[in-house]
């Protein structure tokens, strides 16, 4: 069966501190995803992966970095988390080649950050 | 840029009711169309996708025709559940990047 885990379901941080969001997946994906869901926003896409240590910036990546040192891994990091930073995230991951891959997600960490 | 534009929610209809959740799409070349669905508490599924122009993509009783003509992919199920209370996203795909709809709420009364 299909797997996208994250490390965290609920996650309380308070400002100023270095956060760390994990995704595993287990279905051999090269490409991971980071997203944050926001009411009347969407889900808007913070950055991806197409493979082991390449990155690049989706539409909002300021405030956030990403380290991919195994294919399987993909983290999501806050070098000093904010209050605007409160917000549902979730992790995606896809195959990289077929113009319909289906991108698998995992069930989201909720971070309020105070 | 691509961009959609789904109806706003929340929307809230009796059991055995008809839907349809509008979508809207501008996007540059042929891109992907995909409804997923969110249920309370849990990620993304994807609910169904159409890849050219006049596919239908269907699933659970859901359906959504892909026109290019109108650029629309509007999701459509005859007679909905209580269990089908969930958020709805609209997305297209360009390449291998998604982008999203705001979602539309909708909540299924008995």
């Amino acid at each position: 069966d299909v797997k996208v885990t994250q490390s965290s379901r609920y996650l309380v941080k308070r400002t100023g501190e270095k956060v760390f969001l994990e995704c595993v997946q287990d279905m051999d994906h090269e490409n991971m995803f980071w997203y944050r869901q926001d009411p009347g926003l969407g889900l808007r896409l913070i950055y991806f992966s197409y493979d082991v240590k390449m990155k690049e910036k989706g539409d909002i990546p300021e405030g956030y970095s990403v380290s991919r040192e195994k294919k399987e891994r993909f983290s999501l990091i806050l070098e000093s988390a904010s209050t605007n930073q409160t917000s549902m995230y979730l992790c995606a991951s896809s195959f990289h080649r077929g113009r319909d891959n289906e991108q698998f997600f995992g069930p989201g960490t909720r971070l309020t950050v105070l | 840029g691509n961009s959609v534009t789904q109806m706003e929610g929340p929307v809230t209809l009796s059991e055995e009711a008809f839907l349809t959740i509008n979508c809207t799409y501008t996007a540059t070349g042929y891109p992907s169309l995909f409804w997923y669905v969110q249920y309370p508490g849990e990620g993304l599924q994807l609910l169904l996708k159409a890849t050219k122009a006049d596919d239908k993509g269907s699933n659970k009783g859901f359906e959504a025709t892909y026109r290019k003509e109108t650029t629309s992919f509007h999701l459509e199920k005859g007679s909905v559940q209580v269990s089908d209370s969930a958020v709805y996203f609209c997305a297209l795909r360009s390449n291998y990047k998604l982008t999203f709809g705001k979602g539309t709420l909708l909540t299924v009364n008995p």
